[in-house]
């Protein structure tokens, strides 16, 4: 399978556990998202990354939410002190910043239980 | 504030009847927008986007700068068009508070 790969794909953990996921984006591709679904939501824009650049953080990350794409490859999203209101299921996208060109590829995601 | 809404939370046809999904936008720049949809268990995926003005698997959606509007069509709909389908803006679009979003999404059940 070369898409976007998302692990674990599911993950339940408890109130004020750290968590951590991995995205494997297409290989060429230099940008990476990171999304957020809540059941009846669209996907809401977490972060972005171009390369191992992270660009782009929204307001919906808090200080407890972070990420990485340390080589300009995978990436990971932590979560620390998990509350019950991370419970979602958690995107991964890729793309190729290439002119004209910006569709995005997602993954399957991580659904989060938060106990 | 900016942003990208459907206001239709469920669309309920029959097959072979025409289908409309609305988006409309309110954020300020050149709109580029796209549709992407979700099959029952299966992972989001790009339908369609404006700039390349092509109809795929039937749909087509037209930019409407005058009523800020991004509406997805079908005039024949068929059982496998039911999903969910998101209205999106590009990600290099910066929206207010920081907020880069899709629309809620409309849920298409085509019924036989």
């Amino acid at each position: 399978d070369t898409g976007v790969s998302q692990n674990p794909r599911h993950k339940i953990t408890k109130r004020g556990q750290n968590v951590t996921f991995r995205c494997d984006p297409i290989s060429e591709h230099n940008r990476l998202y990171w999304y957020r679904q809540t059941l009846g939501q669209g996907p809401e824009f977490l972060t972005y990354f171009q390369n191992e650049a992270q660009l782009e953080k929204s307001r919906l990350l808090s200080d407890r939410f972070s990420a990485e794409r340390p080589k300009g490859s995978f990436s990971t999203l932590e979560i620390q002190r998990t509350e019950q209101g991370d419970s979602a299921m958690y995107l991964c996208a890729s793309s190729l910043d290439r002119q004209g060109e910006n569709i995005q590829y997602f993954g399957a995601g991580t659904r989060l239980s938060v106990l | 504030a900016q942003r990208v809404t459907q206001p239709e939370k469920l669309l309920s046809v029959f097959k072979g009847a025409p289908v409309e999904l609305k988006c409309n936008y309110s954020y300020s720049g050149s709109p580029e927008l796209f549709w992407y949809v979700q099959y029952s268990r299966q992972r989001l995926q790009l339908l369609l986007r404006h700039i390349s003005r092509e109809s795929i698997k039937g749909f087509t959606a037209d930019l409407n700068k005058g009523e800020t509007s991004f509406h997805l069509k079908k005039p024949f709909a068929q059982e496998e068009d039911s999903a969910m389908y998101y209205c999106a803006p590009p990600i290099m679009i910066k929206a207010a508070g920081n907020k880069l979003t899709f629309g809620g999404g409309t849920r298409v059940l085509v019924k036989p």
